[in-house]
């Protein structure tokens, strides 16, 4: 298996322009996270979906964040509009299981998100 | 704001044990504790989690006190390829719910 992939690896942007990042999570995993790292705040879990249904949000930080998983096999997590604050390096991550059971998740490379 | 806790940063030299300790006052009852490695421009990659007293694996032990309360990852004989940052990861249960929450990280350096 290729792992998680990730597009795009890098983003440039300006500010107040609309940006998607994609995911292909590991075939057969059947829960899907999306992270943001910063140097301030550090590793923050931002949703995760369990069969692709939405479990919590409660870490998006704006209605400007949105994100999707439309199929077993993709995600997208929107930023609309975009801000300088919101640069950051984007994970996503995917697991057989989660909580008590196991927390194992496998690390796609990321996207380094600068908004200017 | 309740936080997982590590220290910021370690040193150490080849061939020495080294123990990183992650403290997580609010962890849920039921979940694991599971630690992460991170090298420069990549994702966290899972190294061990465990749910009570240790656990051993290929490349590190992982020993949980009867109170959950904390958590120290053991990494025997450390070389240079060590040197990272390592993260714990809990669910963490302030203010209610049960939140995935990784720690604050601890950069590793290991020297010759």
């Amino acid at each position: 298996d290729a792992g998680v992939i990730q597009s795009p690896r890098h983003e440039v942007t300006e500010m107040g322009q609309e940006v998607t990042l994609r995911c292909k999570p590991i075939s057969g995993h059947d829960y899907l996270f999306w992270y943001r790292q910063t140097m301030m705040r550090g590793l923050e879990l931002l949703i995760y979906f369990n069969n692709n249904v939405p479990i919590d949000d409660s870490g998006m930080p704006e209605d400007r964040f949105s994100a999707k998983m439309p199929n077993a096999s993709f995600s997208t997590l929107k930023i609309q509009p975009s801000e300088p604050r919101d640069s950051a390096v984007y994970f996503c991550a995917s697991s057989l299981l989660q909580g008590r059971r196991s927390n194992e998740q496998f690390f796609g490379p990321g996207t380094r998100l600068t908004v200017l | 704001l309740a936080k997982t806790t590590q220290p910021i940063s370690m040193d150490s030299y080849e061939g020495q044990e080294v123990n990183i300790t992650c403290s997580h006052n609010n962890i849920a009852t039921n979940d694991y504790i599971t630690w992460y490695q991170q090298f420069p421009s990549q994702g966290p990659r899972f190294i061990i989690q465990g749910y009570k007293t240790k656990v051993t694996n290929e490349v590190a032990s992982l020993f949980i006190p009867a109170d959950r309360k904390s958590s120290t990852l053991s990494l025997p004989r450390v070389s240079l390829s060590d040197t990272a940052v390592y993260y714990c990861l809990v669910g963490d249960v302030t203010g209610g719910g049960n939140k995935l929450t990784f720690g604050t990280g601890t950069q590793l350096k290991v020297e010759l």
